[in-house]
């Protein structure tokens, strides 16, 4: 199936301790995203990333620090996590500006973080 | 940047009635898309529609982009309707990023 996936779908985790979530397209898009989507259902973008380029970073904390290794990948890795970051993660993906329908989205599943 | 809103924020239905969501943006976009957010919390794309008129069975997008709205048709609502409904925009800047309105929270009852 053509998608993107997200891995993994729930984490449940302690204060201060470090995570990962990751990110997979076979869409062979350009340009992928994560979003957070807070308890009141906002939905905001964090980083954007263009053939593993960071193109867009809404001032996040210095403790999430997005890595792509290639473009089908984008990974987010958060230190010392708070209880405040407890939201849905979205991992998104694009064709980017220059495609025939400029920066359509096309979202994974979500990563549900729970900080304890 | 651009600001988006979106009306009504909650709509309660019996099954089988229409409803007209609408999302308003403050300038000229490059990029206008519909998702639905299921109660299982997936996001799917209903429309790519920066401007002009779309139609997916039971659902039907408009985009006048001059008078900077999108309105949302469901006809015949059904149970599996029920979520939120959100408006995404991006603006034409290359250092514009893509912004979701707040949503509408539909629910449709047996």
């Amino acid at each position: 199936d053509t998608a993107v996936s997200q891995t993994p779908k729930y984490l449940v985790t302690q204060m201060g301790n470090d995570k990962s979530i990751k990110c997979e397209q076979n869409l062979g898009h350009d340009t992928m995203y994560w979003y957070k989507q807070d308890s009141k259902k906002f939905l905001k973008i964090m980083f954007s990333y263009n053939n593993k380029e960071l193109i867009i970073n809404e001032t996040v904390p210095n403790r999430f620090s997005p890595k792509s290794p290639d473009k089908a990948h984008l990974n987010l890795h958060i230190n010392s996590l708070e209880l405040g970051d407890s939201a849905v993660y979205f991992c998104a993906s694009s064709q980017g500006r220059e495609g025939a329908r400029p920066n359509e989205q096309f979202f994974g599943p979500g990563t549900r973080l729970t900080v304890l | 940047g651009i600001q988006v809103e979106q009306s009504p924020p909650d709509l309660i239905l019996q099954e089988g009635a229409n409803s007209t969501l609408r999302c308003n943006f403050s300038d000229s976009v490059n990029n206008l898309q519909w998702f639905h957010q299921n109660p299982w919390g997936q996001l799917i794309n209903l429309f790519y529609i920066p401007s002009g008129t779309k139609q997916n069975g039971r659902l039907s997008a408009t985009t006048v982009a001059t008078e900077r709205y999108s309105l949302l048709y469901i006809s015949s609502s059904q149970t599996t309707d029920s979520g939120v409904y959100f408006c995404a925009v991006e603006g034409y800047s290359s250092a514009s990023k893509i912004i979701f309105g707040s949503g509408t929270r539909l629910s449709i009852r047996p």
